[in-house]
């Protein structure tokens, strides 16, 4: 089973930068099978996908965070990274790991516990 | 992009009710739907794969069925430890997602 760890500033000051980082333990983020993804969750309401990465770097991004999204890799640290460009949005932020493989499983199947991030003056 | 519905927003059940939730995808997306289960401060929690298939550990009292457009999740007999808000996830067009905006069930 795979152990996911969010890390990174609790507190951003608005059009700063949001940066998060993901810590993976009990597997390689080198698998194939599986992509790396980050998900937010502003308070009292539902679930966003920011996007994913692939080991290779390959990434996908949500359309309507597109322009201010980076995602990033470093198999090195089986750690991969959120940057969030002009920061306006308090939110718990997840790191989850997607799997796929046969039979349509194709599922988030772990998921970090979640680091609220304000933002905020 | 493909949008994902959730109704109710929220409801009020009792204990060993049968509880159904619904989830409408605004195109096919064939069996590629996903259901988590996300307590309070908590991590969602998959229980749901590929429209119907029960994750490992889950309780069988949660079942999921549907294809193309429409799916629902079913709870046989609603427990105490099942008051919790549940999420719609498609996998159709992977690695993109998109997340319903869940259902909240709360106790009547």
């Amino acid at each position: 089973q795979l152990q996911l760890q969010e890390s990174g500033p609790g507190l951003v000051k608005p059009s700063e930068t949001l940066s998060l980082t993901c810590t993976v333990s009990g597997g390689s983020i080198s698998s194939s099978s599986y992509y790396w993804g980050w998900i937010r969750q502003p308070p009292g309401k539902g679930l966003e996908w920011i996007g994913s990465i692939y080991y290779s770097g390959s990434t996908y991004y949500n359309p309507s965070l597109k322009s201010r999204v980076t995602i990033s890799v470093d198999t090195s640290k089986n750690q991969f990274s959120l940057r969030l460009n002009s920061a306006a949005d308090t939110a718990v932020y997840y790191c989850a790991s997607f799997f796929f493989g046969p039979g349509r499983r194709y599922y988030f199947d772990s998921w970090g516990q979640g680091t609220l991030v304000t933002v905020s003056s | 992009d493909i949008q994902m519905t959730q109704s109710p927003s929220s409801l009020s059940a009792s204990v060993g009710d049968r509880v159904t939730i619904t989830c409408r995808a605004s195109q096919s997306i064939s069996r590629y739907l996903n259901w988590y289960q996300q307590k309070v401060g908590k991590a969602p929690k998959l229980l749901i794969y590929a429209a119907s298939s029960l994750q490992s550990g889950v309780p069988s009292r949660f079942s999921g069925s549907g294809s193309g457009t429409d799916f629902t999740l079913t709870i046989s007999s609603l427990q105490p430890e099942d008051f919790a808000t549940y999420y719609c996830q498609q996998s159709d067009s992977i690695p993109s997602v998109t997340f319903g905006g869940g259902t909240k069930v709360e106790i009547k």
